[in-house]
């Protein structure tokens, strides 16, 4: 199947600091996921995209088609925001068969 | 309005023993999912099913069955667990492919 890919895989930031999370695809899509994976927790949709740019409270989405390109945004970053985040998409075309998910970004917010 | 649930939470089995994990969701929801969470992967799919009466095979569908007898129902099924089934475990179910509700996870030991 085509790849997902997320940088950084990993990342350690300042609370206050302004997070950026990348999110590649390979092939057309009709939606995009951004989840969200507290530790030992569940998988929390935060957005679902198919074009331009959507936020809610400190978080932000963006998804640029042409570039087969999205990126999660975290404003104003608070150690509760430390979780897995996870970018999935659907396939333009594809079956039934649900999401293909990246591998995540593991997050931690100092204090 | 519970949305997806799944039980058990955790559960430890021994090699050969087998088990059912029961999915359920009450968003009338066509389209359910099995996934399984690995260090270092993305979730992958197991089975998936996109309506009552039927399923079909994912990425990874070997030594795990499924049935889906009832559309609020999709029942996850070990026959004979190995320890290389040991894996957090997600149900998903979405309707129309958009938006996608997670469980909040099984945690499979097998020993």
């Amino acid at each position: 199947k085509n790849e997902v890919e997320q940088s950084p895989q990993n990342l350690t930031a300042q609370e206050g600091e302004f997070i950026t999370i990348n999110c590649s695809y390979s092939v057309g899509i009709s939606a995009l996921h951004w989840l969200q994976q507290h530790p030992g927790g569940g998988i929390v949709s935060l957005f679902m995209l198919s074009s331009g740019k959507k936020k809610h409270g400190r978080l932000i989405a963006t998804i640029n088609i042409q570039e087969k390109h999205s990126s999660l945004h975290i404003t104003a970053s608070h150690p509760r925001d430390s979780a897995v985040y996870i970018c999935a998409v659907m396939y333009s075309g594809g079956g039934a068969d649900g999401l293909t998910f990246g591998k995540g970004t593991h997050l931690i917010i100092q204090p | 309005n519970a949305g997806v649930t799944q039980t058990p939470k955790f559960r430890v089995l021994k090699t050969g023993q087998s088990m059912t994990l029961l999915c359920a969701q009450d968003m009338n929801h066509e389209y359910m999912y099995w996934y399984r969470q690995d260090p270092g992967m993305g979730l992958r799919l197991i089975h998936y099913s996109v309506g009552e009466g039927t399923t079909a095979k994912g990425e990874v569908p070997d030594g795990y069955n499924v049935s889906r007898l009832k559309k609020q129902n999709f029942l996850l099924g070990l026959e004979s667990a190995a320890p290389s089934q040991t894996s957090v475990y997600f149900c998903a179910s979405s309707y129309a492919q958009v938006e996608a509700f997670f469980g909040q996870g099984t945690r499979l030991t097998v020993v």
